[in-house]
């Protein structure tokens, strides 16, 4: 049974740094094809899509907040972890992150997601 | 990227058939057979119920399903449910190994 669970600050100050870990069981993120990916979603509104990290090392990030995040896996550990620097009020969201399996196995989509982590941004 | 563009809300009758579009571009929904689909209900993670345009994940009901014309996908749910109301959001790859969702639709079952 493939699990995921983030975990984080709650609160974070306007300027901190965002460091979120997804702690993951039931698969392995050395496996090919394998990725994690990180999604958040603000209070009422739509999911965003961040970065994600495949099983080779590859990392890609949302165009608009590339600047901003860096996505790391410990392959050892079974975490991937998301930071995202100079965090202001609009960050404030529920952060996700969700598996994706080899795509012959279940195409190129998350199908599995963690509870997810509500991060406030507040001074 | 731009976010791909979902009606914001949809409702239906027990028994009827729905239909959410999700319009993108040829970088993305078009140039791709990478859609996919998640369920959200209020205060829940989201849930794929499709994948690769038309696939389902087992375990989900074939009253769900999938398709895309050019720059356009679409889901339908067929035989609507009470258990159906929720939100809706579709997703594709991009260029550069990197996905964009969709703004999101509101279903309403009356």
């Amino acid at each position: 049974q493939i699990t995921l669970k983030e975990s984080g600050p709650t609160l974070v100050r306007p300027t901190q740094t965002l460091t979120l870990t997804c702690t993951f069981s039931g698969f392995s993120l050395s496996t090919t094809e394998v990725a994690v990916g990180w999604i958040r979603q603000p209070p009422g509104k739509a999911l965003e899509w961040l970065a994600v990290i495949y099983w080779d090392g590859d990392k890609r990030y949302s165009p608009s907040l590339k600047r901003r995040l860096t996505i790391t896996k410990d392959t050892s550990k079974d975490q991937v972890v998301l930071t995202m620097t100079n965090m202001d009020p609009v960050d404030t969201a529920t952060y996700y992150c969700a598996h994706r399996p080899p795509i012959a196995v279940g195409g190129n989509a998350l199908h599995v997601w963690g509870q997810g982590t509500m991060v406030t941004v507040s001074s | 990227q731009s976010a791909l563009t979902q009606p914001a809300s949809v409702s239906g009758s027990p028994g009827q058939s729905i239909t959410i579009s999700c319009t993108g571009t040829s970088r993305d929904v078009g140039g791709y057979n990478y859609v996919s689909w998640y369920q959200q209900h209020p205060g829940k993670a989201p849930k794929v119920i499709i994948y690769d345009v038309n696939n389902r994940p087992s375990g989900v009901s074939n009253r769900f399903s999938g398709s895309k014309a050019g720059n356009t996908a679409s889901l339908t749910i067929s035989g609507l449910q009470a258990e159906d109301e929720a939100d809706y959001y579709c997703s594709s790859y991009t260029g550069s190994t990197t996905w964009v969702f969709g703004g999101g639709t509101k279903l309403t079952v009356l």
